[in-house]
């Protein structure tokens, strides 16, 4: 059984840094894809950044840019998520998710881990 | 980065009906058009994949459509577990960005 378990998140003061982590299960997790999706409280979603299977190629929105990287390890079947210069507007529900293999979408999500940043 | 729009962003409709919802790409997509259904405290569900191929364990009620820059989600004889908020995605070329969403509510 797939499994995405996302830890990490908490309250945070503005400016400050968190580092996600996502363990992965059931699956051979080098081989596919990974990405952070988030989730205002009460809005929609919005995707943050992807990986690829070897870490050689990440992409991320333009809101977090040169704040947060993306990182894995295969040996570790780890997902992880480096976020500095944290903003208030940065506050969300933050989801590990699997991109699935051929099909240039989302197949499987964690339960997220809820980001606060306030003062 | 391109732009995904949803529209209508809520709507109301009874159990048995059939609800259509749109999206719509600022530039040429292709068929790289995804959908996701969201249930309130609970992650993002996959229901269709490449504009139209159902993913696997999803009802048939559910189909998309479209190519380009104009997609559609139908659902066919809403049923109960249907009312949901809905939310298509481009994964085209990044940012892989998500439409606004489309929260289906009951009549």
């Amino acid at each position: 059984e797939v499994q995405l378990v996302e830890s990490g998140g908490g309250l945070v003061q503005p400016g400050g840094s968190l580092r996600l982590s996502c363990a992965a299960s059931g699956f051979r997790f080098s081989n596919y894809w990974m990405s952070w999706v988030r989730q205002a409280p009460g809005k929609g979603l919005e995707w943050v950044a992807y990986i690829n299977q070897d870490g050689s190629e990440k992409y991320y929105v333009g809101s977090v840019k040169g704040r947060f990287t993306i990182s894995r390890d295969n040996a570790k079947n780890a997902l992880f998520l480096q976020m500095n210069s944290l903003r208030a507007e940065d506050t969300a529900v933050y989801y590990c998710a699997r991109y699935g293999s051929y099909l240039d979408a989302i197949d499987f999500w964690g339960q997220g881990t809820l980001v606060t940043v306030s003062s | 980065d391109i732009q995904m729009t949803q529209s209508p962003s809520s709507l109301s409709a009874s159990v048995g009906n059939t609800v259509t919802i749109t999206c719509r790409a600022s530039q040429s997509i292709s068929r790289y058009l995804n959908w996701y259904q969201q249930k309130p405290g609970k992650d993002p569900k996959l229901l269709i994949y490449a504009a139209s191929s159902l993913q696997r364990g999803v009802p048939s009620r559910f189909r998309g459509s479209g190519s380009g820059t104009d997609f559609t989600l139908t659902i066919s004889s809403l049923q109960p577990e249907d009312f949901a908020t809905y939310y298509c995605q481009q994964s085209s070329s990044p940012p892989h960005t998500f439409g606004g969403g489309t929260k289906v509510e009951i009549k």
